[in-house]
């Protein structure tokens, strides 16, 4: 049962535009949101994150956004860069918890 | 200061072995969480380790048990290794417990089950 969703399994986006990643979560618990980024041979490296009393958050290059009656959350990077390229996990936590449910991951390919 | 370091960097095992993944936890952090990584999914929660005691646990069957050690660093075995358990075993570590995006990821350590 996946509780955190990540439909999109690839992405690609030409350098310089927004990208935009989609996560969905099915759990109403989930307090906490968290957004990762992974490049390969590395562990993943956190990137932002947002409490579910906002709805934005904003970090430089980097938005994520929540939407709690859909239960979804995006992330924007605006403008997207090559070095950007890499895979992007949705991640979700409740409360004190300190048991994080990772989504499958995006993989994003920042185009020249 | 160094980051969080694993060892080994991959290794291979035959079904019914037992296996031992180590972490170094990054300079002053006395949290540890290990993670298993499946081909194609994201990272799964095994368990936590805080000041040396288990401190929350995933769905993971108790073949599936970890040590902390003084200094923080940590220790994760798994006996009667399965096919399923082929993965990337992730460590990360923190300074406060409850704060995930103040954890640091490791490298991985990438098990193979023949």
């Amino acid at each position: 049962d996946q509780q955190v969703k990540q439909n999109s399994p690839s992405l690609s986006v030409q350098e310089g535009r927004i990208s935009i990643l989609n996560c969905d979560y099915t759990n109403s618990m989930f307090d906490y949101f968290l957004w990762y980024k992974k490049y390969p041979a590395e562990g993943p490296t956190f990137l932002i994150s947002i409490s579910s009393i906002k709805d934005k958050n904003e970090d430089g290059r980097f938005t994520v956004f929540l939407n709690k009656s859909a239960k979804h959350l995006s992330l924007h990077i605006v403008p997207s860069q090559p070095g950007d390229s890499a895979v992007y996990f949705c991640a979700a936590k409740v409360g004190g918890d300190d048991k994080i449910i990772f989504g499958k991951g995006t993989r994003l390919h920042i185009l020249p | 200061e160094t980051g969080v370091t694993q060892s080994p960097t991959h290794l291979i095992k035959t079904r019914g072995q037992q296996v031992t993944l180590r972490c170094s936890s990054q300079s002053g952090h006395n949290t540890v969480s290990w993670y298993q990584q499946a081909l194609g999914q994201g990272p799964q929660f095994i368990f936590q380790y805080y000041r040396e005691e288990e401190n929350g646990r995933g769905n993971f069957p108790p073949r599936f048990s970890g040590l902390q050690f003084p200094n923080y660093s940590s220790e994760l075995n798994v006996n009667a290794l399965e096919l399923d358990d082929s993965a990337l075993y992730l460590c990360a570590s923190s300074a406060l417990a409850g704060r995930p995006e103040t954890q640091y990821f490791g490298p991985g350590t990438r098990l193979l089950v023949l």
